[in-house]
């Protein structure tokens, strides 16, 4: 099956720091990969729609220069949580879509990502 | 606009069977139901399509109501495993990026022994 690796899988970084977290398609490619925000018992909020050679779209309310995204190539789009701060402690997921049309959505792992 | 999904919560003992309800306020175009255990991704149960309805496993089956804008998830003879909190997400009808889901709040679904 479609598998999505998402790394690292838990971090710890200081305030004011820089955190980079990949999400790969390992088995296929994919155009268009979106990454979310979770917070604890809580649903998976949309943060931004990450495609391949354009820019990312950005949900409303989330700060772009903030949560820059990259998307590459065909199977890796990178998240870097710039300038972190205690209140961007979360929990941040990405899935990607397979081509064709009606694929479903293949999750990566997770990062548990903690500002001290 | 986010789904919403009912019950908020269920707990069941093992065989027993349980619904979860999913409703919009948008027209849809697709329902997609995933179940996620505590740390861990999503994990895709089935995508319910406008117009058709899709099987994703045996025991677990859905039902899709364009006119109502609600889909319905239905587990059957319940399994410690099906433990998890399962979410719906939606795409709406006319929207340009068919993956670009919603999802609701979830419903956490506990089997006992």
């Amino acid at each position: 099956g479609a598998v999505v690796s998402q790394h690292p899988s838990r971090v710890i970084c200081k305030s004011g720091t820089s955190v980079k977290i990949e999400c790969r398609s390992l088995d296929f490619q994919a155009t268009t990969m979106f990454w979310y925000r979770q917070f604890p018992k809580k649903s998976l909020m949309l943060m931004a729609t990450s495609n391949e050679g354009s820019k990312a779209t950005y949900e409303q309310g989330v700060e772009k220069d903030k949560f820059l995204i990259n998307h590459a190539s065909l199977t890796l789009s990178t998240l870097t949580v710039t300038s972190a701060h205690p209140e961007d402690s979360s929990f941040y997921i990405c899935s990607a879509l397979p081509t064709g049309r009606n694929s479903p959505l293949h999750f990566g792992n997770g990062t548990r990502l903690t500002v001290t | 606009q986010q789904p919403v999904q009912s019950p908020q919560a269920v707990i069941l003992r093992e065989g027993e069977d349980a619904v979860i309800n999913c409703s919009s306020s948008k027209a849809l175009y697709s329902v997609h139901w995933y179940r996620q255990k505590h740390g861990e991704a999503p994990v895709f149960l089935m995508i319910l399509l406008k117009g058709g309805e899709q099987k994703g496993h045996e025991k677990i089956s859905a039902s899709f109501n364009e006119k109502k804008q609600q889909s319905s998830l239905y587990l059957t003879a319940s399994q410690l495993s099906y433990s998890g909190t399962y979410f719906c997400g939606t795409a709406n009808a006319g929207g340009t990026s068919y993956g670009k889901l919603t999802f609701g709040q979830g419903t956490i679904l506990t089997v006992h022994p």
